[in-house]
């Protein structure tokens, strides 16, 4: 079974609007983290938000929110007011285990187009 | 200030050659990675190094070989270079402990074998 999963190859927004990228995961370790990255055209990879399994609340940061499911093992990257410069692959990713110190499982991504 | 640094940032090699690229970090940290992204852009964990000891080596073939020197640098030497290695690089680092410990990655190396 895919540990990360990303059913939307692309997608379209309009600019202003907001946008929702969904990420399933499967894991049976209680403690997890989950992690969304941003990668642009230009190649590299900027992390964006993170959402601990323990975590209470849902994740922010600015314009970028974390729809977290934990019984429906989902964590949906919820981007609002969608700008031109949001245009991107955006990948969710996981890290198991209660160190930090392992590997993010990632999911196959999400193109994200923002149009005019 | 870079915070992970990889050299080169592109390199177009023949089949058989051997080939190395660096890493760098100065953000302190005490792991580093290294990921390979296939054409299709997915990205996948090759290997990784805490405190300059080996902890992941995901079924990855014997012609990769990953150094560690310090903590700040993690090598990655390919011997015997196929097409199937063209990919794109990227290395990361974080710190152990908890909480959020994000990986920073650095800006990627674009290997073509022809």
């Amino acid at each position: 079974a895919q540990k990360i999963t990303q059913t939307q190859p692309g997608m379209f927004v309009q600019e202003k609007e907001a946008v929702t990228l969904d990420c399933t995961y499967d894991t049976s370790d209680p403690s997890y983290g989950l992690f969304w990255y941003k990668q642009p055209s230009s190649g590299e990879m900027i992390f964006l938000i993170y959402q601990g399994s323990y975590d209470q609340q849902n994740a922010t940061e600015g314009r970028y929110s974390l729809n977290f499911q934990k019984a429906r093992k989902s964590a949906n990257l919820v981007i609002s007011a969608s700008q031109l410069g949001d245009s991107a692959m955006y990948f969710c990713a996981m890290r198991e285990g209660p160190g930090t110190a392992s590997k993010l499982t990632f999911g196959t991504g999400t193109r994200l187009q923002v149009t005019l | 200030d870079t915070a992970v640094s990889q050299t080169p940032k592109y390199l177009v090699t023949q089949m058989g050659n051997d080939k190395s690229i660096k890493c760098e970090q100065n953000l302190g940290h005490d792991t580093m990675y290294w990921y390979k992204q296939d054409s299709k852009k997915f990205l996948k964990i090759m290997f990784s190094y805490n405190n300059k000891e080996l902890i992941i080596n995901e079924t990855v073939p014997n012609r990769f070989s990953p150094k560690s020197p310090d903590k700040a640098h993690l090598n990655l030497h390919i011997n015997s270079l196929e097409l199937g290695d063209s990919a794109v690089y990227f290395c990361a680092s974080s710190q152990e402990g908890t909480g959020v410990n994000e990986q920073f990655f650095g800006p990627g190396t674009r290997l073509t074998v022809l």
